[in-house]
């Protein structure tokens, strides 16, 4: 199984609304990763956990929480976001670090209003 | 820092060849690279270890360049299938391992 998950498929939420996206992984990776993908835009590399600690943090804006409750979740806590903050948001997992490829999981369309 | 990619964009009939280029200005460890097909997540195609290195998946294939910095994925004899976004990334030695991707090159293959 080389599935990452991904839940919800499109979120729609107030400036002011709380919010969790949620990524599954069930290849035993030991590193995931969160990103953000504008349109017509690269991945934007936000967060990596690494043995369910975090590894990175692309200086992110606190708006944006990262979770790694075990080796096979990945949560991402969103609290008064911006309209700008709207993107797609992608989870992905590797074996181990970066140097391994990363399997990406559908991502999560996330609409600011 | 983001590597440059070129091409941006290339159209294609099937059956013809086309080269995407990848390079960066600082010292790699590896080279990356995805695919990602409109509204689908990328898909990984291959990594590139050492200088010099050649690697294939099915008849797309790429080369490092170590000493450059460069890294070149060749399409051969484009399929239909072979549309999308290509996206090199790359690891920078003594960088913590993060990868940076290029700002990808667009590849519409024709019938």
């Amino acid at each position: 199984d080389t599935e990452v998950t991904q839940t919800p498929k499109h979120l729609v939420m107030g400036m002011t609304n709380k919010k969790s996206l949620k990524c599954e992984q069930h290849m035993g990776h030991r590193a995931m990763y969160w990103y953000k993908q504008k349109a017509k835009k690269p991945p934007e590399l936000m967060f990596v956990y690494s043995y369910e600690k975090l590894s990175i943090n692309e200086s992110v804006p606190s708006r944006f929480s990262p979770e790694c409750p075990n080796s096979s979740l990945l949560n991402l806590h969103l609290h008064a976001l911006q309209p700008e903050d709207s993107a797609l948001y992608l989870c992905a997992s590797s074996q181990a670090d970066s140097t391994y490829e990363q399997y990406f999981g559908p991502g999560t369309r996330l609409t600011v209003t | 820092q983001q590597p440059v990619q070129s091409p941006q964009a290339v159209i294609l009939r099937e059956g013809e060849d086309a080269v995407i280029n990848c390079s960066s200005s600082k010292a790699l460890y590896s080279v990356h690279w995805y695919r990602q097909k409109h509204g689908e997540a990328p898909v990984f195609l291959m990594i590139l270890l050492k200088g010099g290195e050649q690697k294939g998946h099915e008849k797309i294939s790429a080369s490092f360049n170590e000493k450059k910095q460069q890294s070149s994925l060749y399409l051969t004899a484009s399929q239909l299938s072979y549309s999308g976004t290509y996206f090199c990334g790359t690891i920078r030695r003594g960088n913590d391992y993060k990868l940076s991707f290029g700002a990808g090159t667009t590849v519409t293959v024709r019938a």
